[in-house]
């Protein structure tokens, strides 16, 4: 079974540029999560998605981040105006909601704005 | 808001030995995951464990939801098993799935 696949894996940045994330979950499953990872610190949930509806978003700095997920299969994150307290790892998880909800992450985008 | 805290932060260990690492969560909860983490590495499960005891290999998770705690047991630790152990928790009430801050562990040859 094919896992969850994230591109780019690693993206350098100057402050105020732009850059998006790419996600493709594990086929079949409905949930989709986003996590930002600090260096040295546990993963912290950005948004998540059920089919191609937002669950939860309240976490996401909407001012300059945004996510996105039409068909409900891959989604997109992306960061608008980028800031040096941006750098970090950014995660994407799927699960099954008929399967415990087991989480399934992606190997991540590790990302440094300069 | 549940808070997952996770101790030690750190652990060096000689190969062979055990290892014991702890999860306390604020909330009740019906569901305790615990992952690893190499450095550079993907987040991968490694038990699920909402409650009781549950073995996987050398892994053992046990969880006493009343007490708000869970545990892992590394036994006969090997080099390999070096990285970062997260422990993640979903309140009964949501999806919304919560990390520790995770423990660092360095086994020694």
């Amino acid at each position: 079974e094919a896992g969850v696949t994230q591109s780019p894996r690693y993206a350098v940045l100057q402050e105020g540029q732009a850059v998006s994330f790419w996600c493709d979950p594990i086929s079949g499953h409905d949930t989709l999560y986003w996590y930002q990872q600090p260096r040295d610190q546990g993963p912290q949930l950005l948004v998540y998605f059920r089919d191609e509806a937002v669950i939860d978003n309240s976490q996401l700095p909407s001012d300059r981040f945004s996510a996105v997920r039409p068909k409900g299969t891959n989604s997109t994150l992306k960061i608008q105006s980028a800031k040096q307290g941006d750098t970090a790892t950014y995660l994407c998880a799927s699960s099954d909601r008929f399967s415990n909800e087991r989480l399934f992450f992606g190997h991540g985008t590790k990302l440094s704005v300069l | 808001e549940q808070q997952v805290q996770q101790s030690p932060a750190s652990l060096v260990l000689q190969e062979g030995e055990n290892a014991e690492l702890q999860c306390s969560f604020s909330i009740f909860t019906n569901q305790v995951q615990w992952f690893y983490q190499r450095p550079g590495g993907r987040l991968v499960s490694l038990l699920y464990n909402p409650s009781g005891t549950k073995q996987s290999g050398r892994l053992t998770s046990t969880t006493v939801i009343k007490e708000r705690r869970s545990s892992l047991h590394i036994s006969s630790s090997q080099i390999t098993d070096s990285g970062t152990y997260l422990c993640a928790t979903r309140s009964n009430m949501g999806y919304k799935l919560t990390f520790g801050t995770g423990t660092s562990l360095l086994v020694d040859p």
